[in-house]
C-alpha cells in the first residue's frame, strides 16, 4: 500500500524560497505522475503540478513561473520548491499519487490523484 | 478553458441520501472527472472516477454508499445512507489541456 510523507519547514520568510519534500513507501514510484496541491485557509484545493520519473512535468499556469518540481528516483522522493514566496502562499500542502490515464474519450483521458498525504502547514511570514 | 463548477453548500439529513453536481463547461462536456472527500483536519480522499455515460469506479474501501452518475455536462455524486461523518468539502477534479482542474467544492452538512 502506497503513503505518501511530506516534510519540510514549516514556516518561510517573504520574498524565499518555499521547498518540500515527499517520501514515498510502498508501491512503484516510476509508474506514475506525483503532484502537490495546496489548500489556503478558508479556499478551495488548487493544485500546483505534476512530475514523472521520465522528467515531464506539468504546472499550473497561475504558479509556473515560481514553481520547480524534482524527483529523486534513488530515494522515491519528489520535490517542491516555490519561489519568491509571499503570504498569499500561506497553505497546506498535500503531495499526492497521480493514477491514469482512464476514461479516454473525445474528450481526452481522465489523470486524477488517488493516494494522499497527510499535508504539511507552510506559514509564509516576514 | 476547463471549468468545473459546484454549488458552495449542501445538507441533508441523517440517514437519508443527497445528490451533488459538477458542471463541466461547455466545451468539456464529455470529460471524465474524479470526486474527493475531504473531511476536517484529514487529507483528501478520491471517492471515484466518473464518465460522462455515468460509468464510475470507486476508489478502495469507499462504500457502495457513495454512487456517480452523468447527464450532459454534469456529474453527479450521490450519497445515501448519510452518516455524521459524511459531513466534509467535495470536490470534482478533472484533467484538460496539461491541467488539473478543481471545482470550488461543496460543503455538505449532516442535519
Amino acid at each position: 500500500q502506497t503513503q505518501l510523507q511530506e516534510s519540510g519547514p514549516g514556516m518561510v520568510k517573504t520574498s524565499e524560497t518555499l521547498s518540500l519534500t515527499c517520501s514515498v513507501s510502498g508501491g512503484s514510484f516510476r509508474l506514475f505522475y506525483w503532484s502537490w496541491v495546496r489548500q489556503s485557509a478558508g479556499k478551495g484545493l488548487e493544485w500546483i503540478g505534476h512530475t514523472q520519473t521520465t522528467g515531464k512535468t506539468y504546472y499550473n499556469p497561475s504558479l509556473k513561473s515560481r514553481v520547480t518540481m524534482s524527483l529523486d528516483k534513488s530515494k522515491n522522493q519528489f520535490s517542491l520548491k516555490l519561489s519568491s514566496v509571499t503570504a498569499a502562499d500561506t497553505a497546506v500542502y498535500y503531495c499526492a499519487r497521480v493514477e491514469g490515464p482512464s476514461f479516454c474519450g473525445d474528450a481526452g483521458c481522465l489523470w486524477y490523484m488517488d493516494v494522499w498525504g497527510k499535508g504539511t502547514t507552510v506559514t509564509v511570514s516576514s | 478553458q476547463l471549468v468545473l463548477t459546484q454549488s458552495p453548500s449542501a445538507s441533508a439529513s441523517l440517514g437519508g441520501s443527497v445528490k451533488l453536481t459538477c458542471s463541466l463547461s461547455s466545451r468539456h462536456s464529455g470529460a471524465a472527472i474524479a470526486w474527493l472527500q475531504h473531511q476536517p483536519e484529514k487529507s483528501p480522499r478520491f471517492l471515484m472516477s466518473l464518465d460522462s455515460d455515468g460509468n464510475h469506479d470507486r476508489g478502495d474501501g469507499v462504500p457502495d454508499r457513495f454512487s456517480g452518475s452523468s447527464s450532459g455536462a454534469d456529474r453527479y455524486l450521490t450519497i445515501s445512507s448519510l452518516q455524521s461523518d459524511d459531513e466534509a468539502d467535495y470536490y470534482c477534479q478533472a484533467w484538460g489541456s496539461g491541467i488539473e482542474v478543481f471545482g470550488g467544492g461543496t460543503k455538505l452538512t449532516v442535519l
